[in-house]
């Protein structure tokens, strides 16, 4: 079974400072994909960035990029110029290529300090 | 991105009362969705699979007789919470996917058992 680790439970950084978030993951199979989910206090579960383990690239999407380490199992999310917008409840998410179900991690609640 | 819609957004009932949560993925076809349970800073409990036209598959020690999952078309899913239970109070969310591409989620559904 597939397991999600995110040991920072909460985080908090000053606007337009840029923040990591951590994430690792433990699997056997080879063929999988990553994803980091916000939560804002709405809690609609937003998709902000995803990973497919065999692209050795790592993912961005604007202020959001990734730190991809497969030998490691590790799934890091950076995200620079933070916005107070930013303020959520961040998870990591790992699906395998053979099953559709997401496992999500516990989660890390970042505040964007003014 | 695609678009899951669900309803209710809040509901309270009375115990012993059933109450449908309604979650329908707009602008594609579901091949599968998924519904989950969060507790307060809690992270996502996968519940139960459902696959257009199948049975639910439930994640041990879910209650299938309790928490009621019909797929009745591709982009329809329905959870029955019956018999509710102040203990059943929780927030409820559903997420679609189409093929193996990633999951979109639904808004929520905070329930309130009295």
């Amino acid at each position: 079974a597939q397991t999600v680790t995110q040991s920072q439970p909460e985080m908090s950084v000053q606007e337009a400072e840029t923040v990591t978030l951590s994430c690792t993951y433990d699997t056997s199979e080879s063929n999988y994909y990553l994803f980091w989910y916000k939560q804002p206090p709405s809690r609609q579960m937003i998709l902000v960035i995803r990973q497919e383990a065999y692209k050795q690239q790592n993912a961005t999407e604007n202020r959001f990029s990734v730190n991809f380490q497969k030998a490691a199992k590790s799934f890091s999310l950076k995200i620079s110029d933070s916005q107070l917008g930013d303020t959520a409840m961040y998870f990591c998410a790992f699906r395998s290529g053979s099953a559709r179900q997401l496992t999500f991690g516990s989660g890390t609640q970042l505040t964007v300090l003014p | 991105g695609a678009v899951v819609s669900q309803h209710p957004s809040w509901v309270i009932c009375k115990s012993g009362t059933s109450v449908k949560i309604e979650c329908r993925s707009l602008d594609f076809q579901a091949t599968t969705m998924f519904w989950y349970r969060q507790f307060p800073k809690q992270s996502l409990m996968l519940m139960a699979t459902s696959n257009e036209g199948s049975k639910a598959t439930y994640e041990q020690g879910v209650e299938k007789d309790k928490f009621l999952i019909n797929h009745a078309s591709l982009t329809l899913s329905t959870l029955t919470v019956t018999s509710a239970h102040p203990e059943d109070s929780s927030f409820y969310i559903c997420s679609a996917i189409q093929g193996s591409a990633e999951a979109f989620f639904g808004q929520g559904t905070r329930l309130t058992v009295v």
